[in-house]
């Protein structure tokens, strides 16, 4: 597609089910980042993929959360056993080359998760 | 570990105003900035990137402006429009890592 594609773009889950979010970004951006964003607050990183490279899962907060790319493209973020605080935005983009390239990210719309 | 910050929080002008928003970052060690606007609901959309090589970048009645070494980024808007409402997000890339850090945002009106 012509942007990066998220989905569901809202999702309400009841505390302690599963959450599936996807990404599907520019067609042959090699890299890849999910961020979240809560109410009133910054972006937080949460993991970046570079084509066949290891993630940098530096920023996820808790092993709660998981996260795949699948043939260097489809990105899924999984959130087990969701709790109230994993309310927020979840946004993804991608860019032409990695992180080091000078290349301008791109973002999709954001998948807004509410837990209840 | 870097920190960036955005002043002001909000901002309110009347149309047809030129106007400056801050964005400063801790570690002067980075590869590249990034202005966004978000709209209300919406993701991030890339208004300018500027390399750590260059000093501004200009589109359209936009312009960005990067010092380096003391840490700061600016971005003029000028003739502001009711349409350029919207919170706009500075992002350092640094030199070393993978992810790029944001600050909380300027949230602008433009009052028609």
């Amino acid at each position: 597609g012509a942007g990066v594609s998220q989905s569901p773009s809202n999702k309400v889950t009841e505390k302690g089910k599963d959450v599936e979010l996807r990404c599907d970004p520019i067609s042959g951006h090699t890299a890849l980042y999910w961020y979240r964003q809560s109410l009133g607050q910054g972006l937080e990183f949460l993991i970046y993929f570079q084509g066949n490279s290891a993630p940098d899962k530096s920023g996820l907060p808790s092993d709660r959360f998981s996260a795949e790319r699948t043939g260097g493209s489809v990105s899924t973020l999984t959130i087990q056993r969701t709790q109230q605080e994993d309310s927020a935005v979840y946004l993804c983009a991608s860019s032409l080359q990695g992180a080091h390239s000078g290349n301008t990210i791109y973002f999709g719309e954001g998948s807004w998760l509410t837990v209840v | 570990k870097q920190e960036v910050t955005q002043i002001p929080a909000a901002l309110s002008v009347p149309e047809g105003e030129n106007l400056v928003l801050n964005c400063s970052f801790t570690d002067s060690a980075i590869y590249n900035l990034q202005w966004f606007r978000q709209d209300p609901g919406k993701g991030l959309t890339s208004l300018l990137l500027i390399q750590s090589s260059q000093r501004e970048q200009t589109s359209g009645r936009l312009n960005a402006s990067l010092d380096k070494s003391s840490g700061r980024s600016t971005l003029y808007i000028a003739a502001s429009q009711p349409g350029d409402s919207a919170t706009y997000l500075c992002a350092v890339r640094p030199i070393a890592g993978n992810q790029f850090y944001f600050g909380t945002g300027t949230s602008l009106t433009v009052i028609p």
